[in-house]
């Protein structure tokens, strides 16, 4: 069964520190991965995508992530952080097939101090 | 294009009434899938519709059910609410949906159901 594990449940950052929030997955299947973000009240938005192309994959508003199948990870970064990037990350893998939802991680808080 | 919209965005009932929420996929999508978010579960999968059949299915009870119309727009029905169902519900619309791992889910704004 697919699973994701999100290793921190807040991260606090200084505006203009880089940003790392950490994913770890579980998978049976050559997984597909994402980052979604959530701000306050607000649904989720996609920042980016992995789907067995290119491992490093860019997403909106410079943040971009790296699959590692070796460590299976999949941690999202960003170098410089901005105020309006506070609002709380998901991971999230889906294998498609039977079960085809998209399972998702704990989250992340991301708060980011001025 | 416009994105996925959900009505209403929110709603208060009490323990033992039924609600029903819609969602508007984005123009074009046949897949709507339906999650609720609360503090202490997170996301969870609720159920994907697909050209009109329940394709997924989570593990929720038999009180939460849904459809699809012929122009893809979805509601969930939830009946005999209790306490614990008050959550955000959000829903997603995709043109594949859970048949093809590569597909995106676009999300919409969620509806938030408080049970008094």
């Amino acid at each position: 069964a697919q699973s994701v594990t999100q290793l921190d449940s807040h991260v606090s950052v200084s505006e203009g520190t880089p940003v790392l929030l950490r994913c770890n997955y579980s998978s049976s299947y050559s997984p597909s991965l994402f980052w979604y973000v959530q701000h306050p009240n607000k649904g989720l938005q996609l920042l980016l995508k992995y789907t067995s192309a290119a491992t490093l994959v860019k997403g909106i508003n410079g943040f971009e992530a790296e699959f590692k199948k070796s460590e299976t990870s999949f941690h999202l970064t960003k170098p410089s952080a901005h105020m309006s990037d506070a609002a709380e990350y998901f991971c999230v893998v889906s294998d498609g097939g039977s079960q085809g939802n998209l399972i998702f991680g704990k989250g992340t808080k991301l708060s980011v101090k001025p | 294009k416009a994105g996925v919209t959900q009505t209403p965005r929110y709603l208060i009932k009490t323990r033992g009434q039924q609600v029903t929420l819609s969602c508007s996929p984005i123009s074009g999508h046949r897949s709507v899938s339906w999650y609720q978010q609360t503090p202490g579960q997170g996301l969870q999968f609720l159920f994907e519709y697909f050209s009109e059949t329940q394709r997924n299915k989570g593990n929720f009870p038999g009180r939460f059910s849904g459809r699809q119309f012929s122009n893809s727009r979805s509601e969930m029905n939830v009946s005999t609410l209790e306490l614990g169902d008050s959550a955000l519900y959000l829903c997603a619309s995709s043109l594949a949906g859970g048949s093809s791992k590569t597909d995106t889910q676009y999300f919409g704004p969620g509806t938030r159901l408080t049970v008094l």
